[in-house]
């Protein structure tokens, strides 16, 4: 089972909600990401858990808050959104730890529309 | 800092060629390279690892190779099918980093 699974596949909000992005993945890898990709774009790395540490804070305004509450899972919420946070979120995880130069495998992404 | 470029930015072949997708890097010290294929409003599919010790990678119809010294390396698609148009995109992973770098990609449509 190589998949990365994500919900919700879709999700409009307007500013003032609160919700939140969910990724599962059950490869026993030790690292997962979060991504964002605008359209036409390549996706730009957002957040780094290694051993549900976070070990990578890619300067994310705190409207974007991460959260592994175990090796399997990892969230994101969302409060207080911009309309330009509008894109798809892409999950990934791979099975090296420390140094994560192992395979990264992606989920298929939540597209989100903030209002 | 690292930079991945991809040439071309789009490629419209038709269908049965066989074809090339290019990927440089601007620093070598690489620990591996993976192309990746995605498909409209939909997530990425790894298609072929490099371990930054390899040359090259095969899957089917795929085979990527890996010149770490010259910072490049090639897709190559044998019988091209219009089920492979999609944008292909080239990601590094540099030394001592958990940051995958990704070029912009480029855009296949194989024409039947």
């Amino acid at each position: 089972d190589t998949e990365v699974t994500q919900t919700p596949k879709h999700l409009v909000m307007g500013m003032t909600n609160k919700k939140s992005l969910k990724c599962e993945q059950h490869m026993g890898h030790r690292a997962m990401y979060w991504y964002k990709q605008k359209a036409k774009k390549p996706p730009e790395l957002m957040f780094v858990y290694s051993y549900e540490k976070l070990s990578i804070n890619e300067s994310v305004p705190s409207r974007f808050s991460p959260e592994c509450p175990n090796s399997s899972l990892l969230n994101l919420h969302l409060h207080a959104l911009q309309p330009e946070d509008s894109a798809l979120y892409l999950c990934a995880s791979s099975q090296e730890c420390r140094l994560c130069t192992g395979e990264l495998f992606f989920g298929e992404g939540s597209r989100l529309t903030v209002l | 800092k690292q930079e991945v470029t991809q040439i071309p930015a789009a490629l419209s072949v038709p269908e049965g060629e066989n074809l090339v997708l290019n990927c440089s890097f601007t620093d070598s010290a690489i620990y591996n390279l993976q192309w990746f294929r995605q498909d409209p409003g939909k997530g990425l599919t790894s298609l072929l690892l490099i371990q930054s010790s390899q040359r090259e990678q095969t899957s089917g119809r795929l085979n990527a190779s890996l010149d770490k010294s010259s910072g490049r390396s090639t897709l190559y698609i044998a019988a091209s099918q219009p089920g492979d148009s999609a944008t292909y995109l080239c990601a590094v992973i540099q030394g001592g980093s958990e940051k995958l770098v990704f070029g912009k990609g480029t855009k296949l449509t194989v024409n039947p």
